[in-house]
């Protein structure tokens, strides 16, 4: 199985840095994926980490230690618009004999709703 | 980038009555879809996973005659909740990644399913 922790919630300010951080446990880890989610709408790709060190993109970063079973997103600059809860996924490798889908899977945390306050 | 479409975008009905829910892959093809319910304040929790051209597989406690799932070509795939009561109102999301792509998925705008 798999057990995805990321705080419920943060509070920051415009303009601030901000990280969150996601852990998990899983078996055959296989890439760990950050999405942002605003209230009522499906949940949109912010990044993609499989090996370990930092993936940069623009105002956003995605950090991960696959020995401490850690990752974290962080926000630079942050603006009104970046309020929204962000989403921690693990993908594992698929259970053999199985249908081979179980490759693209992936097991969502709660996500973390982020406010920014001016 | 790739486009995923959901249809309808929201839905009222009836207690008893079935309710169908289109995924689409505008411009890409996907032998695998997902089916994620989201119920308010909590995350995606996948339903069942859509082959095309085979069985669709459930994960556990998702009941597959409640939740029929049809992965008729590689562009569509259908989700019916059949029987609907209101304790299946959600929020229902599909997501597609693309034949061959390994680290992206990409999810339709998601169905608000309110069952009176």
């Amino acid at each position: 199985g798999q057990n995805i922790d990321q705080p419920t919630e943060m509070t920051a300010t415009e303009g601030a840095i901000v990280q969150i951080n996601c852990t998990y446990q899983t078996s055959g880890f296989n890439g760990l994926f950050w999405y942002q989610q605003h209230a009522g709408e499906a949940p949109t790709f912010l990044s993609y980490n499989v090996l370990d060190g930092l993936e940069e993109k623009g105002r956003f970063s995605s950090f991960l230690s696959r020995s401490k079973g850690y990752s974290y997103l962080l926000l630079k600059e942050l603006q009104m618009k970046d309020s929204a809860s962000y989403l921690c996924a693990v993908r594992s490798f698929p259970v053999p004999g199985g249908s081979g889908a179980g490759s693209y899977q992936l097991t969502f945390g709660k996500g973390t709703k982020l406010s920014v306050i001016p | 980038g790739a486009v995923v479409s959901q249809h309808p975008s929201w839905v009222i009905c009836k207690s008893g009555t079935s309710v169908k829910i289109e995924c689409r892959s505008l411009d890409f093809q996907a032998t695998t879809m997902f089916w994620y319910r989201q119920f308010p304040k909590q995350s995606l929790m996948l339903m069942a996973t859509s082959n095309e051209g085979s069985k669709a597989t459930y994960e556990q406690g998702v009941e597959k005659d409640k939740f029929l799932i049809n992965h008729a070509s590689l562009t569509l795939s259908t989700l019916t909740v059949t029987s609907a009561h209101p304790e299946d109102s959600s929020f229902y999301i599909c997501s597609a990644p693309p034949i061959g792509v390994h680290n992206e998925q990409f999810f339709g705008p998601g169905t608000r399913l309110t069952v009176l």
